[in-house]
């Protein structure tokens, strides 16, 4: 373990679906990101959160909706996902020039 | 606009000899800092080595290290004495001195032949 725990690991839902993925941290890092992973693609930056600044990815569609209460715990809410959503999301979290990753959740749309 | 660029998708390389992966970048910035990233099979992004741009030596971690040219724009990782245990997929990432913000790569897969 990295010190970011993401959960789950693994998860498929449908197209209907709503579903949460979740990371903690621990280490005292006061910036939070998701990065969305697919095969064959750089790594996709969708949402930051730090005390300075929120950033979003204005090509992420509306359906991925983060939600960031305190400086441990980030979520990236789901709801009517498509097929091309399933992808690796990764986690990260940073304290000045460090950066910690988490071991992802896959996703798998159905 | 920052991009990174790693033209070999996939690499192989035999036990304890060295591989050079390739990185080319994009930026019209002047002070940034270049990563080499490894993606093992649980997925979790490890750090393998970093370099400030202000800095000409290049950056050296064990059996890696870079060939860092800024006035080419390239980053190459050489990895020394392959072991079984370096086998992932390797991303090349640029991240700018004042921003949030990382750039990374499409990622070169490394086998390791025994």
């Amino acid at each position: 373990e990295t010190g970011v725990t993401q959960t789950p690991r693994h998860l498929v839902m449908g197209m209907t679906n709503k579903k949460s993925l979740k990371c903690e941290q621990h280490l005292g890092h006061n910036a939070m990101y998701w990065y969305k992973q697919s095969a064959k693609k750089p790594l996709e930056l969708m949402f930051v959160y730090s005390l300075e600044e929120r950033v979003e990815n204005n090509s992420v569609p509306s359906r991925f909706s983060p939600e960031c209460p305190n400086s441990s715990h980030l979520f990236l809410h789901l709801h009517t996902l498509q097929p091309e959503d399933s992808a690796l999301y990764l986690c990260a979290s940073r304290l000045g020039d460090f950066y910690t990753f988490g071991s992802g959740t896959r996703l798998t749309v159905v | 606009a920052q991009t990174v660029t790693q033209s070999q998708p996939e690499m192989s390389v035999q036990e304890a000899e060295t591989v050079t992966l390739s990185c080319t970048y994009d930026t019209s910035e002047s002070d940034y800092y270049l990563f080499w990233y490894k993606q093992p099979p649980s997925r979790q992004m490890i750090l393998v080595i970093r370099q400030e741009a202000y800095k000409q030596q290049n950056a050296t971690e064990n059996r890696f290290s870079v060939n860092f040219q800024k006035a080419a724009k390239s980053f190459s990782l050489k990895i020394s004495d392959s072991q079984l245990g370096d086998a992932a997929m390797y991303f090349c990432a640029y991240r700018t001195n004042t921003g949030n913000q990382f750039y990374f790569g499409t990622g070169t897969s490394l086998t390791v032949i025994p």
